[in-house]
């Protein structure tokens, strides 16, 4: 069965702290890997996307990492704001029949609060 | 690039009520268009995938006559809930995904809050 677990189901940081976000994955045919944010009462934002060959993809302050072998990847935040507050989503991309139509399955995600 | 709209942001309605929101992109076209449900503290559950022109594949356990599906032109997917309930209440986001170039990625809507009383 496809499945993406996260976690911490939550974390509390301080500002300015760093923090790293992890996900697990048992998807196959694996296509990509993505990371997106999801601020309160709002749709998801994307971060990161990568496909099988990369290991690491950064965005300024954030930075995610992907071993395919073991299917895990992390999200790292770096010097944490408090507009970093979110809910990040891990979504990991299945390769549908004929490899056309690629299925999301989303990770239950990491809710990150930030505090002064 | 990629901005997806939705309209209404948030609706309150009655019990037996129909509503519409809207799912556009702005700058890009969509041939298919994705609509998602999430109830609080879970992730987003697709409830259906539009494609323009052609009628909306439904997920398992997704009514198709409650939930509505018209994806009319490349930049409009519309669903409408019919006779909602208030366990309809709940968070409903789109997403579409580029006809052509770049990663095959989906660009997901601000979100539509419902409220059904």
């Amino acid at each position: 069965k496809n499945q993406v677990e996260q976690s911490p189901q939550s974390l509390i940081i301080l500002e300015g702290k760093n923090c790293t976000l992890q996900c697990n994955y048992t998807v196959s045919p694996f296509s990509n890997l993505r990371w997106y944010k999801q601020d309160t009462g709002r749709g998801p934002v994307s971060l990161t996307i990568m496909t099988f060959s990369e290991n690491t993809k950064s965005n300024g302050r954030y930075t995610a990492t992907l071993d395919a072998d073991t299917k895990q990847s992390s999200l790292h935040i770096t010097a944490s704001q408090l507009s970093d507050s979110a809910s990040y989503i891990c979504v990991v991309s299945a390769i549908g029949r004929g490899g056309a139509t690629n299925k999301l399955i989303f990770g239950t995600g990491t809710l990150l609060a930030v505090q002064p | 690039g990629a901005v997806v709209s939705q309209h209404p942001s948030r609706v309150i309605c009655k019990s037996g009520t129909s509503v519409k929101i809207e799912c556009r992109s702005l700058d890009f076209q969509a041939t298919t268009m994705f609509w998602y449900r999430q109830f609080p503290k879970q992730s987003l559950m697709l409830m259906a995938t539009s494609n323009e022109g052609s009628k909306a594949t439904y997920e398992q356990g997704v009514e198709k006559d409650k939930f509505l599906i018209n994806h009319a032109s490349l930049t409009l997917s519309t669903l409408t809930v019919t006779s909602a309930h208030p366990e309809d209440s709940s968070f409903y986001i789109c997403s579409a995904r580029k006809t052509s170039g770049g990663p095959n990625e989906q660009f997901f809507g601000p979100g539509t809050r419902l409220t059904v009383l």
